[in-house]
């Protein structure tokens, strides 16, 4: 089975400033896919961005982007001129083997 | 993107009483769709994955016979409760993935089930 860990619970961000997720996960696949997935309060899981691990070139969504370190099994988020809006819980996700694996997740606080 | 409908988005049943969420693709056909449970301030836990037309496979741990899953179309999966007592309180997501091309390993996710069994 694959694991996806999560090391930072909660974490806060003054508004405009940039902030880093941090992600590690496991697994002795080379073909596989990696997604940071927001949970707002209302509890609706929104992607944010997705990252396949075949391709060098790290995924960029407008204010997000990651850092995909494949030899080091790392897969972290930034997320730039943060928002009142980007307030939420953010998971970390790999998939393989038609199957989600989830991090336990980090809350994000963003303060104005 | 797709969109994954799932309902009720809220229900309250007696203890004994038995509970359906209805889980939809609107505007993509899904091969596979997937029950997930979430405790407060938890993350997801995988209980069954589902593909059309054949049974469900469920995660060590998961009731069988508690939680019975359906996926008797590529758009339309449904988890019911049975025998629902208030430990099976909890918010249930479902989320569903296409079959086809590079979208199938994206997971779209219905807005989720409140249960409280009373």
């Amino acid at each position: 089975a694959q694991t996806v860990t999560q090391s930072q619970p909660e974490m806060s961000v003054q508004e405009a400033e940039t902030v880093t997720l941090s992600c590690t996960y496991d697994t002795s696949e080379s073909d596989y896919y990696l997604f940071w997935y927001k949970q707002p309060p209302s509890r609706q899981m929104i992607l944010v961005i997705r990252q396949e691990a075949y391709k060098q070139q790290n995924a960029t969504e407008n204010r997000f982007s990651v850092n995909f370190q494949k030899a080091a099994k790392s897969f972290s988020l930034k997320i730039s001129d943060s928002q009142l809006g980007d307030a939420a819980m953010y998971f970390c996700a790999s998939y393989n083997f038609n199957k989600f694996y989830f991090g336990s997740g980090t809350k994000l606080n963003v303060k104005p | 993107g797709a969109v994954v409908s799932q309902h009720p988005s809220w229900v309250i049943c007696k203890s004994g009483t038995s509970v359906k969420i209805e889980c939809r693709s609107l505007d993509f056909q899904a091969t596979t769709m997937f029950w997930y449970r979430q405790f407060p301030k938890q993350s997801l836990m995988l209980m069954a994955t589902s593909n059309e037309g054949s049974k469900a496979t469920y995660e060590q741990g998961v009731e069988k016979d508690k939680f019975l899953i359906n996926h008797a179309s590529l758009t339309l999966s449904t988890l019911t409760v049975t025998s629902a007592h208030p430990e099976d309180s909890s918010f249930y997501i479902c989320s569903a993935t296409p079959g086809t091309g590079a979208r199938d390993t994206e997971a779209f996710f219905g807005q989720g089930t409140r249960l409280t069994v009373v």
